[in-house]
């Protein structure tokens, strides 16, 4: 699985947009970039996922460059209780019979302040 | 509801003493998985499952067994718990095929003295 370079921490305004950055720069043709949060010590949540356009579900919109070396997690407005590390994975899309083993990084800090 | 059960949630023991934190899911996913989370280490794989029967290890199945019989349960088994089996366990679960992610439990906070 390709690897993922996320800054350490951000912080952004409640009410505001939240922009997740991720880079893979060596990501391959079939691997998917997924996006999982964790809330303090809570099971990780998964978010969203895409393999080259962007995608929007109820939670978040995933914008993938281009080339797709890099990835935007887009959180439109934030809460409070948007706070949480957020780990960008990058991966081949799981099929029948595959250990759907997921790598996690050290992920990026979001504190949404008030 | 669909969700992923772990129990106990949380859980202080002794070196030697066996014990199994059950995982059970409502969703009818084949695939099943353990993970250990630990302060600068991330989430490691312990065991996951294709399928009832169906078992392998993951990145550190070293101190542990699962068992799979049912397709709802997947229980994990520290047959002799050392401290260095003192961790944060996740369960998680999915469909064979799909194109979601894992389902993850909420966690067993295991202190093993």
């Amino acid at each position: 699985d390709a690897k993922t370079t996320q800054p350490p921490s951000m912080d952004c305004a409640e009410g505001r947009a939240a922009n997740l950055p991720c880079n893979h720069s060596t990501i391959s043709g079939n691997e998917y970039v997924y996006w999982y949060r964790q809330i303090h010590s809570q099971g990780p949540q998964y978010i969203i996922h895409g393999l080259k356009n962007n995608e929007t579900n109820e939670m978040a919109s995933l914008i993938i460059t281009e080339d797709r070396k890099s990835s935007t997690l887009i959180l439109p407005h934030a809460t409070l209780r948007d706070t949480a590390v957020y780990y960008c994975i990058v991966r081949v899309a799981n099929r029948a019979g595959a250990n759907s083993k997921l790598t996690f990084g050290k992920g990026i800090t979001l504190s949404v302040r008030p | 509801e669909a969700q992923v059960t772990q129990n106990p949630r949380y859980l202080i023991t002794v070196t030697g003493k066996k014990l199994t934190v059950t995982c059970s899911q409502n969703m009818n996913h084949e695939y099943m998985s353990w993970y250990r989370q630990d302060p600068g280490l991330g989430l490691r794989q312990i065991y996951y499952s294709m399928n009832v029967e169906v078992t392998d290890k993951g990145d550190v199945p070293e101190g542990y067994k699962v068992s799979r019989k049912e397709k709802r349960n997947f229980p994990l088994i520290l047959e002799s718990p050392s401290p260095n089996q003192t961790s944060l366990y996740f369960c998680a679960s999915r469909l064979t095929v799909s194109t979601g992610g894992l389902f993850f439990g909420e966690g067993s906070r295991l202190t093993v003295l």
